[in-house]
Formats: C-alpha cells, structure tokens, sequence
C-alpha cells in the first residue's frame, strides 16, 4: 500500500533562512513524487515534481526537493526563505507501476516564516 | 485559461438536504477528481474519472455520495442526504493524461473548493 509521512506538522524558520520540509514515502514500486502547496482559502497549487532522471528536482518560487531512493525521502528545500513562503505544504505519492492516477497526500506541514 | 471552476465556494444547508457541487475542469485535460479536505482526515481521494469515465470510486464514503461527468467540461458530485459529518471543503482537480507510458506522472490542477457546512 501507498503511504507517505510528514512528520513535522509545523515548520519554523526565519527569513532568509534555508527552510527544509520533510517527506518520506512507501510504495510497492517505483514512485512518482510531488510537492503541492495551499494558500488559506485556496486550492492546493503544485511547485514540483520528481519522474525519472536527476534526483534534484527544482521547481517554482525557488523552491527544490532531493529524491533519494535508499531513504525513501522527498525533501522540500529552500536556500531563503520569504515571508510570503508561509502555507501549508503536501507531499503527494503514486505508485508508476500501478498504472492509475491515484494519489496518496501526507498530512501536510505548515510553514510559518518569521520576518 | 481560467484554471478550474468549481461552484459555489461556499454551501450551507440543513440535514437531509440535497447538495450538489459543480465542477468545470480546465480544457483539454482527460482526467478529474474529487477531494474531501477535513482536519481530521487530510485530503482524501473520493472518486476520478478518465475521458469521464469513473476509474475508482473506492473512496467515496456512502452510497449518500454520488458523482457524475456528463461531458468533458463538467462534473458534479451530489450528496443525498446530507449529513452535518459531511462537512468539509470540496475540491475538484484535473490532469493531462493521455500519451506516453509516463502518463500517470502528470500533476493535477486544483479549483479553489467549495465550503460545506451542514447544520
């Protein structure tokens, strides 16, 4: 079965910061792994992606995540981070072998950013 | 493109009262699903469809939920009767999937919900 964790609810970190937002995962095969990230009263917006190829994923806002096979691990990383960066972040899990478009999101981590 | 339209944003009515909530994915995507958001449970997978054809409908709760896709540019999700534990936000996606053997690698595109409050 498909899992993924995050296990900080909540992350601090002052502006300009590095910012690290953790995500490990379970799937039976090979993983598709996604960051998506929701605004208050918004809909989840995706920042990035991992298929295949370089295990650096970067993606919007400046914002990058590091696959890494052996820890089952999709981390999502930033070298400064903003104020305006504050939101609650999902890591997201399918399962390639599966064949279908299911999709498993962790619990989320909220991102607080002090000025 | 406008993204995907979800309507109303916010919905308030009484037990037993029928809801439906509207959905209009983003033009020329083949897939779309529904999402419950609650505190206690995260977001949850209730039902997708391809070329508006339910796939898996394995997380829809009760047979009190229903959903349908008459066409490619919309989709409803009704609630029959409703009950004050179906509270949550709503969320309608949708993704390209047609193509390659990476199809299912593609990222989804949320609306922005529909508050339901149950009383």
């Amino acid at each position: 079965a498909q899992s993924v964790a995050q296990p900080e609810d909540q992350v601090n970190v002052a502006e300009g910061n590095p910012l690290t937002v953790k995500c490990t995962y379970s799937v039976s095969g090979n993983p598709y792994l996604f960051w998506y990230v929701q605004y208050p009263n918004r809909g989840l917006q995706f920042l990035l992606k991992y298929i295949t190829g370089d295990n650096l994923v970067k993606g919007s806002y400046g914002f990058e995540a590091e696959f890494n096979k052996s820890q089952t691990s999709f981390h999502l990383k930033k070298p400064s981070a903003l104020v305006s960066d504050s939101a609650l972040y999902f890591c997201a899990v399918r399962d390639r072998r599966s064949g279908g478009f299911k999709t498993i999101f962790g619990a989320g981590t909220r991102l607080f950013v002090k000025a | 493109d406008a993204g995907v339209i979800q309507s109303p944003r916010h919905e308030v009515t009484e037990m037993g009262q029928e809801v439906t909530l509207r959905c209009k994915p983003i033009s020329g995507h083949d897939y779309l699903f529904w999402y419950r958001q609650t505190m206690m449970r995260g977001l949850e997978l209730l039902i997708y469809f391809n070329n508006n054809v339910p796939i898996d409908d394995s997380g829809m709760p009760e047979d009190r939920f229903s959903a349908k896709m008459p066409n490619a540019s919309f989709s409803t999700l009704k609630i029959q009767p409703s009950e004050p534990r179906d509270s949550a936000v709503y969320f309608c996606a949708s993704s390209w999937g047609a193509g390659t053997f990476l199809t299912n690698g593609y990222e989804q595109y949320f609306g922005p919900g529909t508050r339901l409050t149950v009383t």
